[in-house]
């Protein structure tokens, strides 16, 4: 199975700061990574997939980036609805897919 | 638009059974595979089940095969997720996702989220 982990678990930023997000495969998966948005009390919203393609609507200020079993979700300059928790997940061995353990990304 | 609509969760028994429901709309639904992820409270996304289109392929996450069965009826747009054998740590918000594939084998990605439903085991 492949096993995914994240870092940090949390991060504090302000508005306006850039933050980089850290997703590790335990094997090669590249490009199978996806990246989702959650906010508390709300189901997950996919921003990216295949490491790197932004999903219809989302802001360009979000990007992925990444190859083999290293990928990082950037957000450029943070706005004050970006607060929320990150998750990567593994697509390489669809059907069965992995989630990261995500970030909680909170306002300093 | 794309709309996903959960249904069934409740307070069941440890050991006991219970069935969720996802109506979907918006969408040919034959034409995706459709995904199950729960989140427990407190705790982050952990994907338990898939089916294909046509409801010829299931596939399973280990903490739930051979308790859970997840079918689809095409006629009626709707997914479902039987779950038997109930434990406490099936607690969680259940949520059904729709899925886009880039290749048969590789690629997936849930595009489209309904709001969950809630389950709670009692021991």
């Amino acid at each position: 199975d492949i096993q995914m982990t994240q870092s940090p678990s949390s991060l504090s930023a302000s508005v306006g700061d850039r933050v980089t997000i850290a997703c590790r495969a335990s094997q090669s998966i590249s490009p199978y990574l996806n990246w989702y948005q959650q906010k508390p009390g709300k189901a997950p919203k996919l921003l990216i997939y295949t490491a790197s393609t932004l999903q219809g609507g989302v802001p360009s200020r979000f990007s992925g980036n990444g190859s083999g079993t290293d990928f990082t979700l950037t957000i450029s300059s943070l706005q004050p609805e970006d607060f929320a928790t990150y998750y990567c997940q593994q697509s390489y061995s669809t059907p069965l897919y992995t989630f990261g353990p995500g970030t909680k990304l909170e306002i300093k | 638009e794309v709309q996903l609509l959960e249904s069934g969760g409740g307070l069941v028994q440890s050991g006991g059974s219970l069935r969720l429901s996802c109506a979907a709309s918006g969408f040919t639904f034959t034409s995706y595979a459709m995904s199950w992820v729960r989140q427990a409270p407190g705790k982050g996304l952990e994907w338990i089940s898939t089916i294909s289109g046509s409801g010829g392929g299931t596939y399973y996450a280990d903490s739930v095969k051979g308790r859970f069965s997840i079918s689809r009826d095409n006629s009626k747009d709707t997914l479902s997720l039987q779950m038997n054998s109930l434990r406490a740590e099936d607690t969680a918000i259940y949520y059904c996702a729709k899925v886009r594939v880039l290749t048969a084998v590789r690629g997936g990605y849930f595009d489209y989220w309904g709001q969950g439903t809630l389950v709670i085991v009692s021991a």
